[in-house]
């Protein structure tokens, strides 16, 4: 079946810090891969993607590559500022028309000054 | 452009109690799906809706949970009875639908439901 598989949180990092989520995923066929982050209080909104393998999904200063041979999508960022303090969530989805997303069980990251 | 519109936004009841959740989504947005979100876990789904038919709703706990969709635009997710263990953040998500293998999902900020 499908899953993901993420780094257990929370994870505490100063300001300009590099940060790195590990996300690993188990899924049948070639599915799309994304990043969720939820702000405090909000909904989930999307982060980046990528959609096949070697795609490298990049947004606000986050980068992530989908690697098929490790079966990776690992979050980086080479700065990490206080406002991306948020809980993180590594998704697949299985590349069916309109079918769920399977998430991981999500990272706190808390960034102080 | 509003986006996934869900109320309320905290309800508390009692155990026993039914509790009804209201979602508005994306205007034009064929697809809508029903996520929980348990405490310290990722959402799962709960329901899929393609326009007003339900295609997937193989994890609903169809006991005490129903859903419906009318005129294929918003959609209530209802419970009863509620049970301690419902308690839990209820996500409402939408996106384009059709044929294309993917379209972007868009959550509402959900509602969160503390059953006592």
């Amino acid at each position: 079946g499908n899953s993901v598989t993420q780094m257990e949180g929370p994870v505490t990092l100063s300001e300009e810090a590099f940060l790195t989520i590990n996300c690993t995923y188990t899924a049948t066929g070639y599915p799309s891969l994304f990043w969720y982050v939820q702000y405090p209080g909000e909904g989930l909104q999307l982060l980046l993607k990528a959609t096949k393998a070697d795609d490298k999904g990049s947004n606000k200063g986050f980068e992530a590559t989908y690697r098929k041979e490790t079966t990776s999508f690992h979050l980086e960022k080479g700065s990490v500022q206080v406002s991306d303090s948020a809980v993180y969530f590594c998704a697949l989805s299985p590349n069916q028309a309109g079918t769920a997303l399977i998430f991981g069980k999500g990272t706190t990251l808390s960034v102080s000054s | 452009e509003a986006g996934v519109v869900q109320s309320p936004r905290y309800k508390i009841i009692e155990k026993k109690q039914p509790v009804a959740f209201w979602c508005n989504p994306i205007s034009g947005h064929n697809t809508l799906y029903w996520y929980l979100q348990n405490l310290g876990q990722g959402p799962e789904l709960l329901i899929r809706y393609e326009n007003e038919e339900a295609v997937d709703d193989s994890q609903l706990p169809k006991d005490r949970f129903s859903a419906e969709r009318l005129k294929g635009v918003d959609s209530t997710l209802k419970i009863q009875p509620a049970e301690l263990g419902d308690s839990a953040v209820y996500l409402c998500a939408s996106s384009l639908g059709g044929t294309k293998i993917y379209n972007e999902q868009f959550f509402g900020p959900g509602t969160r439901l503390t059953v006592l």
